[in-house]
């Protein structure tokens, strides 16, 4: 089982929709959570950290459920520019950055 | 965008020839990472620092090795290349975990280098 799970995609959805992604990880020591998005044939960039109170941040909010080990991430009104590969980042023992394997967004108009 | 460059950016080698990456950073961040990603698998952990000298392995090490002698330096070697290692990869750094108001800081990473292997 991998230690950082996502659901491959694609996603595709027309432009004003609301989408959301999940994000399971196996580890329950794991400390600290991140939502990166990355462009084609691009680096990663951080899109969001998640807070475990939920933290939004525009049209973007991060959720994490400790107890149940997923992290989601919700995109409300999409954009054409929204399109790329959003990754789920898991912070394990202190200084392992793990990464799932990314979940793919395509919006459309 | 934070320093950290990536040489060479892309690199054609044959089977069995050594070839070493080298990541470069002017953050003065502790921790810096090597990975790969390849289609299906996504980013995959090789080798990481967290120190000069001070290194560990990642979930995908054998056939690589690394070093790094100066805090702006990590060099991720192949000692005798593969095809299997031909992907892209990735390196980032970090202040480390602990430093942020999430418990973590983020990554930066560089622009990748393009590895193939004939």
């Amino acid at each position: 089982r991998k230690e950082v799970e996502q659901d491959p995609g694609p996603f595709n959805v027309p432009e004003g929709a609301t989408v959301a992604f999940n994000c399971t990880y196996s580890n329950s020591a794991s400390q600290s959570f991140f939502w990166y998005r990355q462009d084609c044939r691009k680096e990663p960039k951080l899109l969001m950290s998640v807070y475990s109170s939920g933290n939004e941040d525009g049209r973007f909010t991060a959720q994490l459920n400790r107890a149940s080990q997923y992290i989601s991430l919700l995109i409300r009104d999409s954009k054409l520019s929204d399109s790329a590969t959003y990754l789920c980042v898991v912070l394990y023992n202190t200084d392992k950055l793990i990464f799932g394997t990314g979940t793919r967004l395509q919006v459309f108009p | 965008d934070a320093g950290i460059t990536q040489s060479p950016r892309h690199k054609v080698t044959e089977t069995g020839t050594p070839v070493t990456l080298r990541c470069h950073q002017t953050e003065n961040h502790r921790y810096m990472y090597w990975y790969r990603q390849d289609p299906g698998h996504g980013l995959r952990l090789i080798h990481y620092s967290y120190g000069v000298k001070d290194t560990d392995k990642g979930e995908v090490s054998d056939g690589y090795s690394v070093s790094r002698s100066k805090t702006e330096d990590f060099l991720l070697t192949l000692e005798s290349a593969t095809s299997s290692q031909t992907s892209v990869y990735f390196c980032a750094i970090s202040e480390g975990p602990g430093t942020g108001p999430s418990g973590g800081t983020e990554a930066f990473f560089g622009q990748g280098t393009r590895l193939t292997v004939v």
